[in-house]
């Protein structure tokens, strides 16, 4: 069965250093997205994205994060300049359309210090 | 039901008994409700969606109930298993962005 895959697993890095989290939707997938998890919290959306931009974003998803999908596969979250409050794990999902079933990846636990 | 800050409502059961796992949505122009499961250090794993326009949906063991004037949003599960311990999270949405719920712990007692 078909998956999200998303690299790496567990990410540590400095306070304002840039990051990438990376992530492979489905393959006949259209639509991407990013949420993220603080420790024991609940899942909360960052950003879509369809057809090579942005479709909606929170007010989470502030000047410090992009998104990208450099090639036909990978789909990528940058986050410039990291701070403590970035701790979190982010789950990329994916979405043949719309609406409806949004399947996620296994998440990237970042962890800035 | 919701939580507060790090405790998570938790459920539970004993193996074989049924569990019902409840949750207040907030948005009454969302269309579209699915229930994820959450194991520890693991991705939302899809367990059942339901429309607005139903208002229960049966899967393998599982019964999604929509309750659209109060909205609530239900989840049962029958014969509940030591494999069902996890987190469960509703999220509904209207197109894009899904808007989780903050999560059910079920603990299946052997």
């Amino acid at each position: 069965e078909p998956e999200v895959t998303q690299t790496p697993s567990h990410q540590v890095t400095q306070m304002g250093q840039e990051v990438i989290l990376r992530c492979v939707p489905i393959s006949n997938h259209l639509y991407f997205y990013w949420y993220r998890q603080i420790l024991g919290q609940k899942v909360e959306f960052l950003v879509s994205f369809y057809n090579n931009e942005i479709s909606e974003k929170s007010e989470i998803f502030d000047d410090q994060f992009s998104v990208e999908r450099p090639d036909g596969s990978n789909f990528t979250l940058k986050i410039r300049s990291t701070k403590l409050e970035d701790s979190a794990m982010y789950f990329c999902a994916s979405s043949p359309g719309p609406g409806g079933q949004q399947y996620f990846g296994p998440g990237t636990r970042l962890t800035v210090t | 039901g919701e939580s507060v800050g790090l405790h998570l409502p938790t459920l539970s059961v004993q193996e074989g008994d049924n569990s019902i796992i409840n949750c207040a949505y907030s948005n009454s122009a969302s269309d579209y409700f699915i229930w994820y499961k959450q194991e520890s250090g693991k991705g939302p794993q899809f367990i059942i969606d339901i429309r607005s326009n139903m208002d229960k949906r049966q899967g393998q063991r599982v019964t999604v109930l929509l309750n659209k004037t109060v909205k609530h949003l239900s989840l049962q599960i029958a014969a509940t298993q030591p494999g069902d311990s996890a987190v469960y999270f509703c999220a509904e949405g209207r197109g894009t962005p899904l808007v989780f719920g903050k999560g059910t712990r079920l603990s299946v007692i052997a």
